[in-house]
């Protein structure tokens, strides 16, 4: 079965950038979209953003100016790239496929806490 | 674009139902069956327990199901069991071809 795998610093400086990539095993990177989506320490999930193997992103309109998603289809992965973060960029990130044509997010990584601290 | 609206907490006895509202507008939740549900327990990843409004993924309990009526989705849990105690999201495609998430309800088996 698909699985996915996040990977990255843990900890980033403040006005530095967040940079995480997702590793996926069991699938073909060129058969769906993929997603990032993060959740602050005790909050709600907030999406990111998505990519297809052809490279057509699209972003959450609220981060689009910081946010950059690329994908390697040599190596099956997918990244993020986040800039000038500050704390408010604290927060578990997670890969996920965008299943078939159901627009549904699964399966998902298990999670990565990216701290942003000076 | 706003997050989707879901109330703060449900509760129920076991063996009860519940139902989870999630209010969004006829640029997400109104505009497409592309509303789906996440299951998240403490410190663990979401899993998805509804997509498309009101299919179930294999391996999910048909004691889950989605409805939806023009703007508001919604979730139901028949047969409330102590394990369905967790926060639940709803998620949406929109019009602008993104996703949004809900707020999150935190659900408590009494």
């Amino acid at each position: 079965q698909v699985q996915l795998q996040e990977s990255g610093p843990g900890l980033v400086k403040t006005s530095e950038t967040l940079s995480l990539t997702c590793t996926v095993s069991g699938a073909s990177i060129t058969n769906y979209f993929w997603t990032w989506i993060r959740q602050p320490p005790g909050k709600g999930l907030e999406w990111i953003g998505y990519i297809y193997y052809t490279g057509n992103t699209n972003y959450n309109p609220s981060l689009r100016s910081r946010v950059t998603i690329s994908i390697d289809t040599s190596k099956n992965q997918f990244s993020l790239r986040l800039t000038a973060v500050t704390a408010a960029d604290t927060a578990v990130y997670y890969c996920a496929s965008v299943a078939g044509g159901s627009r549904r997010f699964d399966p998902w990584g298990q999670g990565m806490l990216v701290t942003v601290s000076s | 674009q706003s997050a989707l609206t879901q109330p703060a907490s449900v509760s129920g006895s076991p063996g009860q139902s519940i139902t989870i509202s999630c209010t969004g507008t006829s640029s997400d939740v109104g505009a497409y069956n592309y509303v789906s549900w996440y299951q998240q327990h403490p410190d663990k990843a979401p899993k998805v327990m509804i997509y498309d409004v009101s299919k179930r993924p294999s391996g999910v309990s048909n004691r889950f199901s989605g409805s939806k009526s023009g703007n508001t989705a919604s979730l139901t849990i028949s047969g409330l069991q102590a394990e369905d105690e967790a926060e639940y999201y709803c998620s949406s495609f929109t019009s602008s071809n993104t996703y949004v998430f809900g707020t999150g309800t935190k659900v408590t088996v009494l």
